[in-house]
């Protein structure tokens, strides 16, 4: 059973950082590539991050583009987004994600980690 | 990078059929046929109900379909149950790597 635990949501400062995890589990994670997508309050899913099977490739939504880094450590079965200059409008919770074969089939979810932003 | 859009509400009574649009671009919905539909209980994780359109992964009902005309895809819900009630969002692939989520709709089953 895929098995996908986020940690690492904190409240923190705006300006700050924080750095979110991914254990990864159930599935040969180096095959697949991951994502990152988010939920503010009240508010719908946005897609945040992608990157390749072998990390070498990241992509992300205009909004966190250089203030995020998706990354993974593939021996770790583990996946991680380093945010700096983080924004009131950061705050949501955070989802990690699996990609099936196809673009946009996320296949398997994370519970989610929440950040918060805030003075 | 523009979100989908889904209208925010749809019901129907235990039994009947309701349809959810997703409406994007020539870019997005409209360039690929790579839209997917989520189901979504508030304090749970997400879960797959279509992608590629109109594919059911194992284990999801046949009362949930799929499907795509020009810029808007289409979930429909048949024999609708109370364990439907969700909210509902389309997602679809936007080019260079990139993915765009719909708006969501909540689903209520009266």
């Amino acid at each position: 059973e895929v098995q996908l635990v986020e940690s690492g949501g904190d409240l923190v400062q705006p300006g700050g950082s924080l750095r979110l995890s991914c254990a990864a589990s159930g599935f040969t994670y180096k095959e697949y590539w991951m994502s990152w997508a988010r939920q503010a309050p009240g508010k719908g899913l946005q897609w945040v991050a992608n990157i390749n099977k072998d990390g070498s490739e990241e992509y992300y939504v205009d909004s966190v583009e250089g203030r995020f880094t998706i990354s993974r450590d593939n021996a770790k079965n583990s996946l991680y987004l380093q945010m700096n200059s983080l924004r009131a409008e950061d705050t949501a919770v955070y989802y990690c994600v699996k990609y099936g074969s196809k673009w946009s089939q996320f296949d398997s979810w994370g519970q989610g980690t929440v950040v918060i932003v805030s003075s | 990078q523009s979100a989908l859009t889904q209208p925010p509400s749809a019901s129907g009574s235990p039994g009947q059929s309701v349809a959810i649009s997703c409406t994007g671009t020539s870019s997005d919905v409209g360039g690929y046929d790579f839209v997917s539909w989520y189901q979504h209980h508030p304090g749970k994780a997400p879960k797959l109900m279509i992608y590629e359109v109109n594919k059911r992964p194992s284990g999801v009902p046949d009362r949930f379909s799929g499907s795509k005309s020009g810029n808007t895809a289409s979930l429909t819900v048949s024999g609708l149950q109370t364990e439907d009630e969700a909210d509902y969002y389309c997602s679809s692939y936007a080019g260079n790597k990139r993915e765009v989520f719909g708006g969501g709709t909540k689903l209520t089953v009266l």
